[in-house]
């Protein structure tokens, strides 16, 4: 089992609609999480970090924590077609050890 | 603003063969992360470095080493390459005090 868990998608939602993306993570003394947005033979592209259980909001991004259930999220409100690429979850383990998710791959038509 | 540097951005080499590939971290960030992503593949941790000190490794074969200098550039030295080697290399830092991390454009090392 990896460390770190994502649906591996393809997740298809049309122009405008919410995309919702999850994760799941195995250690419980897991603290700092991470989503990244990696296109295609480019390097990761930090979207979100959430820390404590709840929402946080950027913008169109919202990542939500839940540490009970071990459970991170991101929801894309209003989704454009620029926003198509893989998504990656990432959590840290150690002091400077973090370990990823194998990606979502979302795509979103006009 | 300036970004993580990484150098080469792209390496052939031959099989048993030696790679050093280079980080230069965003001014002011004192840590230093090296990936290894495979065709398709998430990006696998190799190793950390804080404040030029090794801060913890990942999944690095030990035909691997990496070290962080006093400018807080890091070099990924790599010996006895093999084919499985072959893979784009992040390199990623963070500022004082944070997590977060920001990644470089990577290095794309073939093995031939």
């Amino acid at each position: 089992q990896k460390e770190v868990e994502q649906n591996s998608g393809p997740l298809s939602v049309p122009e405008g609609a919410i995309a919702s993306l999850n994760c799941t993570y195995s250690d419980r003394g897991s603290q700092s999480f991470f989503w990244y947005r990696q296109y295609s033979g480019k390097s990761p592209e930090l979207i979100m970090f959430i820390y404590s259980n709840g929402d946080k909001e950027d913008g169109r991004f919202t990542a939500q924590l839940n540490k009970a259930s071990q459970y991170v999220s991101l929801l894309i409100r209003d989704s454009q077609p620029s926003d198509s690429a893989t998504y990656l979850c990432a959590a840290e383990y150690n002091f400077n050890k973090f370990y990823f998710g194998s990606g979502t791959k979302l795509n979103v038509k006009p | 603003a300036a970004g993580v540097i990484q150098s080469p951005r792209h390496l052939i080499k031959e099989k048993r063969e030696t790679a050093t590939l280079k980080c230069y971290p965003i001014p002011r960030h004192d840590t230093v992360y090296w990936y290894q992503q495979g065709p398709g593949q998430d990006p696998q941790f190799l190793i950390s470095f804080y404040e030029k000190m090794q801060s913890d490794k990942g999944s690095i074969p030990d035909r691997f080493s990496a070290q962080q200098f006093s400018d807080y550039h890091s070099e990924l030295n790599m010996s006895s390459l093999e084919l499985g080697d072959s893979a784009l290399y992040f390199c990623a830092s963070s500022p004082a005090g944070k997590d977060e991390q920001f990644f470089g454009p990577g290095t794309r090392l073939t093995v031939l």
